[in-house]
């Protein structure tokens, strides 16, 4: 079974500074892996995803993740953090028909 | 959140009603799924179909019921409604190569 963690509830971080939202995954053979941000009352929006090829990753907004094989992880990154980036921000990884989701950290950007 | 449609937006049953939460996408896609959000608890599978008249379950199938008569309509059923289900429902459709998924705006629903 397949199995994504967010250890993190919550990151704060300056507005201006550098971000990283964590993410590790348990899946059998070559993962394919997401990362979704969800605004108030909205629904998920896509931000990049990882199928294979070059471990970085970049994506909508400026964020960009970093695949790593051996330590089993994901993590978003951004190099300078906006007010506007404060949300939540989901992790998944899809094998066969099944996409599941880690449990979400809330991002705080603050001015 | 263009090409699913899901509705109603907002909905409140009593305990033991029933009802259907209506998911329909104009894309033509065979995969649809239904999720529901928890706090903490990120998004979790509750059914999924691969095409009309194929379904199958998720993590957390009990309580619900799907059907799929058409490519367009995937509708998630309430038979009982319990207060465990109180939660926000996402239906989304899988987009073709590399598995990218798009989700509706989803349904929140309150069970008293």
């Amino acid at each position: 079974a397949q199995s994504v963690a967010q250890p993190e509830d919550q990151v704060n971080v300056a507005e201006g500074n550098p971000l990283t939202v964590k993410c590790t995954y348990s899946v059998s053979g070559n993962p394919y892996l997401f990362w979704y941000v969800q605004y108030p009352n909205r629904g998920l929006q896509f931000l990049l995803k990882y199928i294979t090829g070059d471990n970085l990753v970049k994506g909508s907004y400026g964020f960009e993740a970093e695949f790593n094989k051996s330590q089993t992880s994901f993590h978003l990154k951004k190099p300078s953090a906006l007010v506007s980036d404060s949300a939540l921000y989901f992790c998944a990884s899809n094998a066969g028909n099944m996409l599941t989701f880690g449990g979400g950290t809330r991002l705080m950007v603050k001015p | 959140n263009a090409g699913v449609t899901q509705t109603p937006k907002f909905q409140v049953l009593k305990t033991g009603q029933s009802m259907t939460l209506q998911c329909a996408q104009d894309m033509n896609h065979e995969y649809m799924s239904w999720y529901r959000q928890d706090p903490g608890m990120g998004l979790r599978l509750i059914h999924y179909s691969v095409g009309a008249g194929i379904t199958d379950q998720g993590e957390v199938p009990n309580g619900y019921n799907v059907s799929r008569s058409t490519t367009e309509d995937f509708p998630l059923r309430l038979l009982s409604a319990a207060p465990s289900q109180t939660s926000v429902y996402f239906c989304a459709i899988r987009t073709g190569g590399g598995y990218g998924y798009t989700f509706g705006s989803g349904t929140r629903l309150t069970v008293v």
